[in-house]
């Protein structure tokens, strides 16, 4: 079965460093979404991307991020400069066209800021 | 606004009895739900969703959920648990309208199953 990857499975940055988190979604999947989980917490809602922009953008969204799909097949999430609050797992998902479809969720990123 | 409220951030049961992990959502529009499994050091599986049609859904692994809109519940449940399924369970609600289907979760239930 299909499924979404995301690389680095644990990336270590030191604060005020530019990290790239990345994903490869499913093919045919139309709707890409970042959302991530902090230590012991629910997880929220970062950002929704539908034809090369962005659809929907959470609070959290501020200007120290941006998500990029550069070509075909990857979609990636850029924090420009790290805080400790940072620190989180992020999960990518990724969801057919068709609006009765589910999100399916890569393994995540650990971040962690030092 | 959405929002989903699990009551309970941990529950114990033994194996073979039954799970039953509850979760209310509060939703403006016609909501879609859906129930998602972590295990440790992995990501979100979807177990089952409810968009529309029948209100009683099953899933994978043996669970099931019902939509009560009465009760604004979707409430999951198997009625045998086994050791495999512990794990951290998340209710979720989204709505296909002008959000493009972005998840609010609630804030999880960790399942232990005792031998």
């Amino acid at each position: 079965e299909p499924e979404v990857t995301q690389t680095p499975s644990h990336q270590v940055t030191q604060m005020g460093q530019e990290v790239i988190l990345r994903c490869v979604p499913i093919s045919n999947h139309l709707y890409f979404y970042w959302y991530r989980q902090i230590l012991g917490q629910k997880v929220e809602f970062l950002v929704s991307f539908y034809n090369n922009e962005i659809s929907e953008k959470s609070e959290i969204f501020d200007d120290q991020f941006s998500v990029e799909r550069p070509d075909g097949s990857n979609f990636t999430l850029k924090i420009r400069s790290t805080k400790l609050e940072d620190s989180a797992m992020y999960f990518c998902a990724s969801r057919a066209g068709l609006s009765n479809q589910p999100q399916h969720f890569g393994d995540g990123t650990r971040l962690s800021i030092l | 606004a959405q929002s989903v409220t699990q009551l309970g951030s941990h529950v114990s049961v033994s194996e073979g009895a039954l799970v039953l992990l509850r979760c209310n959502y509060s939703s403006s529009v016609p909501p879609y739900l859906f129930w998602y499994v972590q295990y440790p050091n992995q990501g979100l599986q979807l177990l089952l969703k409810y968009t529309t049609g029948a209100t009683l859904v099953k899933g994978i692994n043996g669970f099931e959920a019902e939509f009560k809109k009465s009760e604004t519940s979707f409430h999951l449940t198997k009625p045998s648990a086994h050791m495999s399924d512990a794990a951290e369970y998340f209710c979720a609600v989204s709505h296909y309208g002008g959000s493009q289907g972005n998840l609010i979760f609630g804030k999880g239930t960790k399942l232990s199953v005792k031998p």
